[in-house]
């Protein structure tokens, strides 16, 4: 069935350091793919979305790129700040509203 | 604009007993997915609702349930609680049809079964 795997955290940074946490997938079709943040208390934001190869998603500096050829999804930030702290998700959809979620990376970026 | 909207916040059961969790989506949106999210993990899918009816279903036993009214508002039953499922519950909303495919989430319910 598909899946979704995403780097394991915490991911602790810097303020101004460079953002990549790893998302790859294994789907049947051709899915689309998103990230999701999770701040503390609150529910699941949508941060980006691409919902065909080559496509970027980009949304608060924030940027991931579809890579049918090796079925990744990773999410960059060239700068991270303290208020970036959150948990991120990684999710395909194939089509049908039902989302198949990565296991979460929480990021700590320090000031 | 109200986004979705979930109740109660938090609760406390004990095993053997049964729950309700209720959910009301962002305005204007006709479907409701459940999820569930236990502690450090990602949320996973429960089932989905639309037009009153049980659309998909995710690998969960039948001790979960749930409901949709002509309104779109939903309610998640469980029953016979296990302390397995202590866990975040998340409802979604979207539009069906909508090319984005993006989910709606609330805030969650938060279940303790001791």
């Amino acid at each position: 069935g598909d899946s979704v795997t995403q780097m394991e955290g915490p991911v602790t940074l810097s303020e101004e350091a460079f953002l990549t946490i790893n998302c790859t997938y294994t789907a049947t079709g051709y899915p689309s793919l998103f990230w999701y943040v999770q701040y503390p208390g609150e529910g699941l934001q949508l941060l980006l979305k691409a919902t065909k190869a080559d496509d970027k998603g980009s949304n608060k500096g924030f940027e991931a790129t579809y890579r049918k050829e090796t079925t990744s999804f990773h999410l960059e930030k060239g700068s991270v700040q303290v208020s970036d702290s959150a948990v991120y998700f990684c999710a395909l959809s194939s089509g049908t509203y039902k989302y198949i979620f990565g296991t979460g990376t929480r990021l700590k970026v320090l000031a | 604009d109200a986004g979705v909207t979930q109740s109660p916040t938090h609760l406390i059961k004990t095993r053997g007993q049964q729950v309700t969790l209720r959910c009301s989506p962002k305005s204007g949106h006709d479907t409701v997915s459940w999820y569930q999210q236990a502690l450090g993990q990602g949320p996973q899918f429960i089932f989905q609702y639309y037009e009153e009816e049980e659309r998909q279903r995710g690998n969960f036993p039948d001790r979960f349930s749930g409901h949709q009214f002509p309104n779109y508002s939903s309610e998640l039953n469980v029953n016979a609680l296990l302390l397995g499922d202590s866990a975040l519950y998340l409802c979604a909303s979207s539009l069906l049809g909508l090319a984005s495919g993006e989910l709606f989430f609330g805030e969650g319910s938060r279940l303790t079964v001791l």
